[in-house]
């Protein structure tokens, strides 16, 4: 079975600069696919990036960028000017594409992200 | 256009009462996911619907709770006989059909068995 953790269950950074949450994942698959969701207190979790694990360039979305290391099977997000309003809880997930999607989603605990005014 | 929706918002119950939670996906969006998050369990995978297909209740906890799908839209997950131990939010997602496609969370149910 597939796992994912996230070492760090809080994580506090001071606003406009830069922080990186962890996240590693157990598989022994060699297709699959990797998110980063953000839940903040209105409970309504949102996509922040998505990376294929058969791409090797490293996924963008404006401020919030991956380090996806697939040999250490490594997924950690970088959030660039960290701003008041991401502030929320990230979790890491991983799926496969088999079997059409039927497997869900397996999460980490999630990580904490505090931002200092 | 329209989100994922789950009603009710929040649910207070007595153990031993039978909950029914709902979700209207996304329209045209045939996957749909059930998810549980606790604070001891975080999030976990309840069980998959695509189309009108039988889902895969695998992952469903146990045999008091069932879930079904009508028309393969609206959703409803049925919790038998509460136990406090069922106390968490019941998140829903819907997606196009495949692993690639993002799925699009409700808001989720808080559900609080006294």
């Amino acid at each position: 079975a597939q796992t994912v953790t996230q070492s760090q269950p809080e994580m506090s950074v001071q606003e406009a600069e830069t922080v990186t949450l962890s996240c590693t994942y157990d598989t022994s698959e060699s297709d699959y696919y990797l998110f980063w969701y953000k839940q903040p207190p209105s409970r309504q979790m949102i996509l922040v990036i998505r990376q294929e694990a058969y791409k090797q360039q490293n996924a963008t979305e404006n401020r919030f960028s991956v380090n996806f290391q697939k040999a250490a099977k490594s997924f950690s997000l970088k959030i660039s000017d960290s701003q008041l309003g991401d502030a929320a809880m990230y979790f890491c997930a991983y799926r496969t594409p088999s079997g059409g999607g039927a497997d869900g989603l397996t999460f980490g605990k999630g990580t904490h992200l505090i931002i200092q005014p | 256009g329209a989100g994922v929706s789950q009603s009710p918002s929040n649910k207070v119950t007595e153990k031993g009462k039978d909950v029914e939670l709902r979700c209207d996906p996304i329209s045209g969006h045939t996957a749909l996911y059930w998810y549980r998050q606790s604070l001891g369990q975080g999030l976990e995978f309840l069980i998959y619907f695509q189309g009108n297909s039988a889902p895969d209740k695998s992952g469903l906890p146990s045999d008091r709770f069932s879930a079904e799908r009508t028309g393969g839209s609206v959703s409803t997950l049925t919790i038998q006989r509460t136990q406090q131990e069922d106390s968490a939010v019941y998140l829903c997602a819907s997606s196009l059909i495949g692993g690639a496609y993002e799925q699009y969370f409700g808001p989720g149910t808080r559900l609080t068995v006294t």
